[in-house]
C-alpha cells in the first residue's frame, strides 16, 4: 500500500508560473524525498528533508514539511518547459522507502 | 544514470518462461533495489540487498528471486512469468540504506 499520496494528480501551467505540489502520509518518518521522472526514464532524486526540518531548498525548488499534519510541500518557482514530468514523494519509514503513486506536471509555453 | 545499466531495454515472453532482469552498477554502492512501476500504483519494492549475497524481500516478491553475487550485480528472476507481471521493472542503488537512490533507465517486461 502507497504510504506517500500526491496531490494533485495532474497539474498544469503556464512557463514562468509556480508550481506547487503536496505529499500526505500516515505514519511517523525518518525522512521524505521527492523524486523527477521524466516520460519513459528512471527517477531522479531531488531533495531529501529530514523528519526534524521544516524546510529546504535547492536552487528553484523548495520543500517544506510539516510533521505535526503529516504532509509535505514541493514549490517549483518560476517553471520552464523542461520542468514537465512526473513527481514522486517517498517517505522513508524504518527500514522501507514507500512511493507515491505521482504528480504529473506540464508546463505549457 | 550513475552508472547503472539495465538489461535488455525491452522484453518479450510468454507466460510461464523464467526470465532474469540484470542490473550492473559501477558506483560500488552498497544497496539495491528492484522496484515494479505500474499506473496508479507509483514504486512497489521487490527485492533488495544490502551486500554480496545479504538480499531481502519487498512488499511485492511473491513470483520473483533475486541474486547479488558481487557488488557490481543484482538480478531479478521471474521464475515462470505470468501476465501479472507485465510492468516496467527499475533498479536503484545507494550508499546509505534507502536516502538518495539512484535509478536505472528500466526494463519494459511485456508477457503475453
Amino acid at each position: 500500500s502507497q504510504q506517500g499520496e500526491e496531490d494533485p494528480q495532474a497539474l498544469s501551467i503556464q512557463e514562468g508560473e509556480n508550481a506547487t505540489m503536496n505529499c500526505s502520509y500516515k505514519t511517523s518518518i525518518n525522512n521524505l524525498q521527492w523524486y523527477r521522472q521524466n516520460s519513459g526514464r528512471g527517477l531522479v532524486h531531488l531533495i531529501l528533508i529530514r523528519s526534524n526540518e521544516r524546510e529546504k531548498h535547492s536552487g528553484r525548488l523548495r520543500v517544506t514539511l510539516d510533521t505535526s499534519k503529516k504532509s509535505s510541500s514541493l514549490l517549483i518557482t518560476a517553471s520552464r518547459a523542461a520542468d514537465t514530468a512526473s513527481y514522486f514523494c517517498a517517505t522513508h519509514i524504518d527500514y522501507k522507502l514507500s512511493f507515491g503513486a505521482g504528480t504529473t506536471v506540464t508546463v505549457r509555453a | 544514470d550513475a552508472g547503472i545499466t539495465q538489461s535488455p531495454r525491452h522484453k518479450v515472453t510468454e507466460t510461464g518462461t523464467p526470465v532474469t532482469l540484470r542490473c550492473h552498477q559501477t558506483e560500488n554502492h552498497r544497496y539495491m533495489y528492484w522496484y515494479r512501476q505500474d499506473p496508479g500504483h507509483g514504486l512497489r519494492l521487490i527485492h533488495y540487498s544490502y551486500g554480496v549475497k545479504d538480499t531481502d524481500k519487498g512488499e511485492v516478491s511473491d513470483g520473483y528471486s533475486v541474486s547479488r553475487s558481487k557488488t557490481e550485480d543484482f538480478l531479478l528472476t521471474l521464475e515462470s512469468a505470468t501476465s501479472s507481471q507485465t510492468s516496467v521493472y527499475f533498479c536503484a542503488i545507494s550508499e546509505t540504506t534507502n536516502e538518495k537512490l539512484f535509478f536505472g533507465s528500466g526494463t519494459q517486461l511485456s508477457v503475453l
